[in-house]
């Protein structure tokens, strides 16, 4: 079964610093991967995903992901963070198209 | 463009009642799936409708159930409610045709806040 493990629940970063959120995936064949973010009391804003093209991803706000299928990582990244990417991310794998199957999340804190 | 949008946005009801909760597809989307947020974690698979018709369901009971209709917005049920069914119920669409994904990103609504008291 595909699944993906999102290595820390928490990040905490200053803003104008990078930001790296974790994401390992298992899967039996090359996945559709995706990252999603939550803001508080609202739904789910899709970031970025992975169909197998290009292995660096590029996504809204600045961010962007790599797949790297000899560590089967998906890492998420965004050079300089801002206030407003205080959130919850999400590390996503479709198995089928039939559904989604969602990380734990990671809560992203930003401090001025 | 018109996203997916989703009423009520919340809803508190008592053990044991039934609920609805509804979902109006982005437009040009023809497939609609559901998924349970419970508090501090991430969306669980509950179903998707296709055609009017489920196509595929997680490890829900049949407590669960759903509808799709012909303007492919749906409906999803949920009987005997439960102390744990509290949680974010979310809608997501996407687009089918002939068994394959035309698109295999979801786009989601705003979702629907269920407390159980």
């Amino acid at each position: 079964a595909q699944s993906v493990t999102q290595l820390d629940s928490h990040v905490s970063v200053s803003e104008g610093t990078p930001v790296l959120l974790r994401c390992n995936y298992s899967s039996s064949y090359s996945p559709s991967l995706f990252w999603y973010v939550q803001h508080p009391n609202k739904g789910l804003q899709l970031l970025l995903k992975y169909t197998s093209a290009a292995t660096l991803v590029k996504g809204i706000n600045g961010f962007e992901a790599e797949f790297k299928k000899s560590e089967t990582s998906f890492h998420l990244t965004k050079p300089s963070a801002h206030m407003s990417d205080a959130a919850e991310y999400f590390c996503v794998v479709s198995p089928g198209f039939q559904k989604l199957v969602f990380g734990t999340g990671t809560r992203l804190l930003v401090s001025p | 463009e018109t996203g997916v949008t989703q009423s009520p946005t919340h809803l508190i009801k008592t053990r044991g009642q039934q609920v609805t909760l509804r979902c109006s597809s982005q437009s040009g989307h023809n497939t609609v799936s559901w998924y349970q947020q419970a508090l501090g974690q991430g969306p669980q698979f509950i179903f998707q409708y296709y055609r009017e018709e489920e196509n595929g369901r997680g490890n829900f009971p049949p407590r669960f159930s759903g509808l799709q209709f012909p303007n492919y917005s749906s409906e999803l049920n949920v009987n005997a409610l439960e102390l744990d069914d509290s949680a974010l119920y979310l809608c997501a669409s996407s687009s089918w045709t002939s068994g394959r994904a035309i698109t295999d990103t979801q786009y989601f609504g705003p979702g629907t806040r269920l407390t159980v008291l």
